[in-house]
């Protein structure tokens, strides 16, 4: 059963703290996205890559936020130093070129205190 | 830039009964696809349903159809012979098919939650 997995599924930690959060994209899929969801600002997409290249971050907060991919299997977003501000569920999602949906994991649960 | 528009923040139905979600988008595009989003309390994002804007014949599956008007640019979710596992927070999305670049995001609306009572 192909799925988006990511980890942790939450996860509490105290402002100022690196927090990273990974995902693992479906085998054979060469887009991924990140989404931030906040009962404020809804669904925002933070970065989009394709064959492991950004094609676009501009909704990410460029001074405490990055996102890579290390390889074909991980893609990484990481908060450093984490602020209460970035408390939200941030959501993977993988998908081809052709495709016409994403396929979404589960989304970690981010609390910053 | 594309957007998306869910202009019922809440909707509530009766079991058994027909709702109808609406969504609204804006594009210069011709060639794009529309998706019906469904996320549970469990937080998961699951594809509902789905429409090719070439397509002019709206999409079914079982007890879920869109109303597709191209033209007034509206996409609409009916849900037929609701049932109490369909309360959830519904999203519409949208998507270029346009592949220059690869550069397709899914860009998503606000967001209906619908409440189904026994």
């Amino acid at each position: 059963d192909a799925r988006v997995t990511q980890t942790p599924r939450h996860k509490v930690t105290e402002m100022g703290q690196e927090v990273t959060m990974r995902c693992q994209p479906i085998l054979g899929h060469n887009t991924v996205f990140w989404y931030r969801q906040t009962m404020m600002q809804g669904l925002e997409l933070l970065a989009y890559f394709r064959n492991r290249a950004p094609l676009d971050d501009s909704g990410m907060p460029k001074d405490r936020f990055s996102a890579e991919m290390p390889d074909a299997t991980l893609a990484t977003l990481k908060i450093q130093p984490s602020e209460p501000r970035d408390s939200a569920v941030y959501f993977c999602a993988s998908g081809t070129p052709r495709n016409t949906e994403a396929f979404f994991g589960q989304g970690t649960r981010l609390t910053v205190v | 830039a594309q957007t998306v528009t869910q202009s019922q923040p809440e909707m509530s139905v009766q079991e058994a009964e027909t709702v109808t979600l609406s969504c609204t988008y804006d594009t210069s595009e011709s060639d794009y696809y529309l998706f019906w989003y469904k996320q549970p309390p469990s937080r998961q994002m699951i594809l509902v349903i789905r429409q090719e804007a070439y397509k002019q014949q709206n999409a079914t599956e079982n007890r879920f159809s869109v109303n597709f008007q191209k033209a007034a640019k509206s996409f609409s979710l009916k849900i037929s012979d609701s049932q109490l596992g369909d309360a959830a927070m519904y999203f519409c999305a949208y998507r270029s098919r346009f592949l220059s670049g690869g550069y397709n995001k899914l860009i998503f609306g606000a967001g209906t939650r619908l409440a189904v009572h026994p």
